[in-house]
Formats: C-alpha cells, structure tokens, sequence
C-alpha cells in the first residue's frame, strides 16, 4: 500500500538553509504536498507540486521532486524562529471518486536555533 | 471568517464513557475529514463525507461513528472510548475532491 516516510527531527541555525526530505512508494499519486504545523495548531497547507514536475520555487521555498527515486524535499531559505513547526509531506488525492484522501508522513519536527 | 472550527478542544474521558467532537466549517465545504495524529505517526483518516447526509469509512473507522446531518457540520463520536483512542483529533474541510484541505485546530482526548 501507500506509505510516506520522513525523518522526525531536524535542528538548524537560524540563517541556515533547512532541507527535509520525505520518500513515498506508490508513484501513482497526483500531487505531493507539504503542509506546516505551528504548536497548538491544526495542519496548514505550505506548498504542493504536481507530480510530473521536478521543481517548484516559491520565495524561501524550493520543493525537489525525484520521480525515479520516489524523494521529494523541501528546502527553506534563510530559515527563521518562525519556521519552527513540525513538517509534513503527502501524497495522493486517492480514493474512489477522488475523495481526496492524502496520505501522511509522521512529520519533521523543524527546530530553529540562534 | 473562522474556517474549521473544533470543540471541546480538550477532554478526559473514563473507559467506557462515550463523547461526541463537534466540527464546524463556514467555508462551504461540500467534503469534510476527520482524521487522528499519533506520536510517530502520519495523519490517518477516521471516516469522511462528501457531502450533506453521506458517510464513508477511511483507514482506521473502528470504534467510531459519524454524522453529517447538516453541510457545515461533521460531528465524530465515540460510543464506548478506550485507551486506545487517546489521540489529537483532526477535522478538515476542502472544497471538493483535489481542493487544499483546511484543518481545526485539533482536539486533544485522553481516555484513561
């Protein structure tokens, strides 16, 4: 079946770049989303890439995608306090009739230090 | 314009007690998820609805029920919780079947 997988914890300098990265296994999926969790928050969608593209850029963010190899990243610029959450990739929609059924990643926890 | 709204935001439960989580969305939203977060753990999907009066099953639907008896409404409910349900609920709307998903802010259970 479908899964997502991504490492749970990543600790950058504040300026650095943060890169996280996510690897799934069914390559039938449409689109691959990143979606951002702030504490005490519900999920946020950040970015999303169509499948057959390979990049997509949007002010700090770059999303890679890596069809071959099933890898999808997502780079932060200049990555600040505020970027602090948890991280989480997906993939799909799926579902009979496309009822948009997304699956998770268990998500990168991001921590930004001075 | 206050998108998805969960509550109650908190409970504690007993084995065996029964609860309902109330999802509220003024978005329009003909779909509507609820989905649980564990630690470790992706999202995974409770049950869903794609429209006023319609249910369906998601990945892990045992021990819970739904409701979508109005549009802007999606109430999930626990008949007899167990500690196994100790979770962080989701609920989610989009707009139609490939639309960005909006979520609550979460509701946090612990059953003891």
């Amino acid at each position: 079946g479908e899964d997502v997988e991504q490492s749970l914890f990543l600790s950058v300098r504040e300026g650095d770049s943060s890169v996280i990265n996510c690897t799934y296994t069914d390559s039938s999926s449409t689109y691959l989303y990143w979606y951002k969790q702030e504490p005490g928050a519900g999920l946020q969608l950040l970015t999303y890439i169509f499948s057959n593209m390979d990049m997509k850029q949007d002010q700090r963010l770059t999303v890679l995608l890596n069809k071959k190899d099933k890898h999808l990243s997502l780079r932060i610029a200049d990555t600040q306090t505020g970027d602090s959450a948890i991280y989480f990739c997906a993939e799909g929609p799926y579902g009979i009739g496309g009822h948009n059924k997304l699956i998770f990643g268990a998500g990168t926890r991001l921590a930004v230090h001075p | 314009n206050a998108g998805v709204t969960q509550t109650p935001k908190f409970r504690v439960l007993k084995t065996g007690q029964s609860m309902t989580l109330l999802c509220a969305q003024d978005m329009n939203h003909e779909y509507m998820y609820w989905y649980r977060q564990d630690p470790g753990m992706g999202l995974r999907l409770i049950h869903y609805s794609v429209g006023e009066g319609t249910t369906a099953k998601g990945e892990v639907p045992d021990g819970y029920n739904v409701s979508r008896l109005k549009k802007q409404n999606f109430l999930l409910g626990l008949e007899s919780a167990a500690p196994s349900q100790t979770s962080v609920y989701f609920c989610a709307s989009s707009l139609d079947s490939h639309g960005e998903l909006f979520f609550g802010e979460g509701s946090r259970l612990t059953v003891l």
